[in-house]
């Protein structure tokens, strides 16, 4: 089955503390993004990578890495997380640019004390 | 930079009733359209898309869509609601060459008996 796949799908964690939100797809799409979902924000673009090795900020960036070292791999890295970063956090893949459908994991619901 | 509008943050349709939700966006020229659906505690799913063309397109679920390019407008609408019908619904953009994609902060559909 086609899929989008994040882990953990709930986590509570303390200001600070490291943590990888992963996200795989079996699509064997090139194009990966990394949005928040904030009440009354709608989704906003964190990251985006075109391929392997390739990533690219995206409007909300901030306090965020992500790396991409396999096609089928974009985790999500907060390297001190802070309560701003409490969210819902969505993966996303695409085969190609533009018009093509972007396919959503289940979402990562973040809580950050 | 692009922008996408969803004018009405909550709606409330009974059961039956017929359901217009509005989405205008701002960019230049015509841009990729969607409609996501995001039912409580799911990811989204792709309702429907635009691209070029007829600007009536149909989606899944009986929904459809009509671009305006006069009105820089894609509103969905269905004839008749179904309970299960209500969910969050996204309006977002997408540009040719890119995967990113620029969400509306959605619509809230409630549906009474």
């Amino acid at each position: 089955e086609a899929q989008v796949t994040q882990n953990p799908r709930y986590l509570i964690t303390v200001t600070g503390k490291k943590l990888t939100v992963t996200c795989s797809q079996n699509m064997n799409h090139e194009y990966m993004s990394w949005y928040r979902q904030d009440p009354g924000l709608g989704l906003r673009q964190i990251y985006y990578s075109m391929n392997v090795e390739v990533t690219d900020k995206g409007d909300v960036p901030e306090g965020y890495k992500v790396s991409r070292k396999e096609k089928r791999n974009f985790p999500l890295i907060l390297e001190s997380p802070s309560p701003n970063q409490t969210s819902l956090y969505f993966c996303a893949s695409t085969p190609g640019r533009g018009r093509d459908t972007q396919y959503f994991g289940p979402g990562t619901r973040l809580t950050v004390l | 930079a692009q922008s996408v509008t969803q004018p009405d943050i909550h709606i409330t349709v009974s059961e039956g009733a017929s359901l217009e939700l509005r989405c205008n966006y701002s960019y230049g020229a015509t841009p990729y359209l969607f409609w996501y659906v995001q039912s409580p505690g799911q990811g989204l799913q792709l309702l429907l898309k635009y691209f070029s063309g007829d600007t009536l397109v149909q989606g899944i679920k009986g929904f459809e869509a009509e671009f305006k390019r006069s009105q820089s407008s894609f509103n969905l609408r269905k004839p008749s609601v179904h309970w299960s019908d209500a969910a969050e619904y996204f309006c977002a953009v997408g540009l040719p060459g890119y995967s990113t994609l620029t969400f509306g902060k959605g619509t809230m559909l409630l549906v009474s008996p």
